[in-house]
C-alpha cells in the first residue's frame, strides 16, 4: 500500500525567504504526483502536476521537483510571501491517489 | 468558468438521520471523486465515477455509505444512517480525460457534523 509522507508538519519563516516543502513515497510505480494548496475553510488547489515521466514543473515562484527511484518530490518556493500561508500537500497517483498528511507553512510580514 | 460546486456547505445533524451531499463537477469533465478529510487520517478516496458509472468504491467505508452519477452534472454521497464517527469535510472532485494523469480540480467541501 502506498504510503506519502510529508516533512516538515509545520514551517514558519520570515517574508523573503526561499524554501523547501519535502513528501516522499513509498511505491515508486506512480502515474504522476501533485501539488496542492489548501487554505483554511477551503477545498485544494492544484499547484503543479508532475507526470511520471518528468523531472520538474514550474510555475512562476513555484518550482517542483520528482525523483522516482528515491520516492521524493520537492516543493521549491522562492522568495516567499504571507499570501503563501496555507497547507500544502503533495498526492501520488497509481490509480488511487494517496495523500501526505501536509505541512502547514505561515510566512511572517 | 464556474468550478466545482458542492452543497451544502456546512450540515448538522442529529446521529441516525439521512445525509446528502451534492456534486456539480466542472463542465465537461468526465471524471468525478469523493475524499473524505479528517484529523485522524487525512484525505481518503472515498469512490470515483468515469463517465456517470463507478469504477471504483473500494475506499468506501461501510454499507451506510452510497453515492450516485445520474448524470454527468450531478453527483449524491449519502450517509444512512448517519453516526457521529462521520464527522469529516468531504470533497468532490472533477477532472476532465485519462483519470490520474490530469490534474483534479476539487469543491470547496461540505463539513458535516454528526451529533
Amino acid at each position: 500500500k502506498q504510503e506519502v509522507t510529508q516533512i516538515p508538519a509545520a514551517l514558519s519563516v520570515p517574508e523573503g525567504e526561499n524554501l523547501v516543502l519535502n513528501c516522499s513515497f513509498t511505491d515508486s510505480a506512480i502515474y504522476n504526483l501533485q501539488w496542492f494548496r489548501q487554505d483554511p475553510g477551503k477545498g485544494l488547489t492544484s499547484l503543479l502536476l508532475i507526470q511520471s515521466s518528468q523531472r520538474e514543473q514550474t510555475s512562476g515562484r513555484l518550482n517542483a521537483s520528482l525523483d522516482k527511484s528515491s520516492g521524493r518530490s520537492t516543493l521549491y518556493i522562492a522568495a516567499s510571501q504571507p499570501g503563501d500561508s496555507a497547507t500544502y500537500l503533495c498526492a501520488v497517483n497509481n490509480n488511487d491517489m494517496r495523500f501526505g498528511a501536509g505541512t502547514r507553512l505561515t510566512v511572517k510580514p | 468558468d464556474a468550478g466545482v460546486i458542492q452543497s451544502p456547505r456546512h450540515e448538522v445533524t442529529e446521529m441516525g438521520q439521512e445525509v446528502t451531499l451534492r456534486c456539480k463537477p466542472i463542465s465537461g469533465h468526465d471524471y468525478l471523486f469523493w475524499y473524505r478529510q479528517t484529523m485522524m487520517r487525512g484525505l481518503e478516496l472515498l469512490i470515483y465515477f468515469n463517465n456517470n458509472v463507478p469504477i471504483d468504491d473500494s475506499g468506501m467505508p461501510e454499507d451506510r455509505f452510497s453515492a450516485k452519477m445520474p448524470n454527468a452534472s450531478f453527483s449524491t454521497l449519502k450517509i444512512q444512517p448517519s453516526e457521529p464517527r462521520d464527522s469529516a469535510v468531504y470533497f468532490c472532485a472533477s477532472s476532465l480525460g485519462q483519470g490520474w494523469r490530469q490534474p483534479q480540480h476539487f469543491g470547496d467541501g461540505t463539513r458535516l457534523s454528526i451529533l
